[in-house]
């Protein structure tokens, strides 16, 4: 089966600038997860969504934010970039369970840098 | 609040060396808990997992882990390591909640001498 596929590999901003992150689950996966993967930082949850609805959210600024799509796409929008948010952006899917109970799958990550 | 802790940030072993990853969790109540690895150039992946029943977890190339829960605490081990198995490793734990989120540790990054 096809895997957690994520667009674009590379995004080159600026500060003040927008980004839009793009992520595809596996078929038949409800459930979408974002990570920031900083420097040093290792992994932090950013955002979860499944059917369409934000079920939980990380300690970041609202400035982060997202959607899914009707066909379990999701999107991961960071608006007035700022330096410190370069870092691999990790997408991950699993079907749908609102217990958590589902292991995640993780797609390569778009890598994101702010001059 | 959830946390996880892994206190080895790089490990360096030598090939057929016996590994033992420590990952130490704090949550208030029953959890899921995870190992996951990245290896160089690629995604993470799932090396095991534990949900309830034996707390000795096996996972794929010979990967294990124990949960002992009165030290919550879930290390991974392994008894021959191989140059293969050079990778960053992700210990994370969700607690059983609708509401809970899966939390990583910091990662160790695993590097074996040939």
């Amino acid at each position: 089966e096809a895997g957690v596929t994520q667009s674009p590999t590379h995004l080159i901003k600026t500060r003040g600038q927008q980004a839009t992150l793009r992520c595809s689950p596996i078929s038949g996966h409800t459930s979408v997860y974002w990570y920031q993967q900083a420097l040093g930082l290792g992994l932090q949850f950013l955002l979860w969504y499944d059917e369409g609805e934000e079920r939980n959210r990380g300690n970041f600024p609202p400035r982060f934010s997202g959607r899914q799509f009707p066909n379990y796409s999701s999107e991961l929008n960071v608006n007035a970039l700022e330096l410190e948010d370069s870092a691999l952006y990790l997408c991950a899917s699993s079907p749908g369970d609102l217990g958590g109970w589902q292991p995640q799958h993780f797609g390569d990550g778009t890598r994101l840098s702010i001059l | 609040a959830q946390s996880v802790s892994q206190h080895n940030h790089h490990v360096i072993l030598s090939e057929a060396a016996s590994l033992e990853l420590g990952c130490n969790y704090s949550y208030g109540g029953t959890v899921n808990l995870f190992w996951y690895v990245q290896y160089p150039g690629q995604h993470l992946q799932l090396l095991l997992k534990y949900f309830s029943g034996d707390p000795l977890v096996k996972g794929i190339k010979g990967f294990e882990a124990e949960f002992i829960k009165s030290k919550f605490s879930f290390n991974l081990r392994k008894p021959s390591v191989q140059w293969s198995d050079t990778a960053e490793y992700f210990c994370a734990v969700n607690g059983y909640s609708s509401a809970s989120k899966i939390i990583f540790g910091s990662g160790t990054r695993l590097s074996i001498r040939p």
